[in-house]
């Protein structure tokens, strides 16, 4: 079945340490996204890419770092510098179209906290 | 920076009956307005959307309407079910900072009762 698969489901960050979060899609969409979900908040966007090898900051970049050496993996690392990293990390995807917009598709996400 | 409204925080429905959720958008340039749903644990999932050509689109018992000069869409849930308990996302093109992107509402959850 086509579908976004991140990875781990858990993950628990020490002090100081950089951690990063899987994003697979199967599904030959062009464009990949990052968000971060917090309690009784919406989704807000880390960053996201409309081609391989390259990507743009969302609107909460900073202390976050990605990378989109190949179309279908869009890793996200959690850096030291991010300070309030606890919470639920989302990846989506869709098909990259210059006129309109297209649905996103989501993975089941990460939560991430801190040890 | 496009900003999302939506409302209200929580609704609490009993089954068999309507569940309405409304957001509200500032920007007037737009084409596509998704809703999505999410269950503990997972990811959201488009449940539907609307282009700003139509005022209204049905998908079984899901309807969205669409209000162009208050600048407000909504959602409809008819004939509530316990299944449907879930939260629920508006998102609307964000034509500020991540150009092209989606801006989503904070969400509304839904508990249906049986």
């Amino acid at each position: 079945d086509g579908g976004i698969t991140q990875s781990p489901k858990y993950l628990f960050r020490k002090e100081g340490q950089n951690v990063t979060l899987s994003c697979e899609q199967n599904l030959n969409h062009d464009a990949m996204y990052w968000y971060r979900q917090d309690p009784g908040q919406g989704l807000r966007l880390i960053y996201y890419s409309q081609i391989v090898n390259d990507f743009q900051k969302g609107d909460i970049a900073e202390g976050y770092s990605v990378s989109r050496e190949k179309k279908e993996s869009f890793p996200l690392t959690v850096t030291s510098a991010q300070k309030n990293p606890t919470a639920f990390y989302l990846c989506a995807s869709s098909i990259r179209d210059r006129g309109r917009m297209k649905p996103q598709h989501f993975g089941d996400g990460t939560r991430l906290s801190i040890l | 920076q496009q900003q999302v409204k939506q409302s209200p925080q929580s609704l609490i429905v009993q089954k068999g009956g309507i569940s309405i959720i409304n957001c509200a958008y500032e920007n007037t340039a737009f084409d596509y307005f998704p809703w999505y749903q999410q269950f503990p644990g997972k990811g959201p999932a488009l449940l539907i959307a609307i282009r700003p050509d139509v005022s209204e689109k049905k998908e079984g018992r899901f309807t969205i309407s669409f209000n162009k000069s208050a600048k407000q869409f909504s959602l409809h849930i008819m004939d509530s079910q316990p299944g449907d308990s879930a939260t629920y996302f508006c998102a609307a093109p964000n034509y500020g900072g991540s150009q092209g992107n989606l801006i989503f509402g904070k969400g509304t959850k839904l508990s249906v009762k049986p």
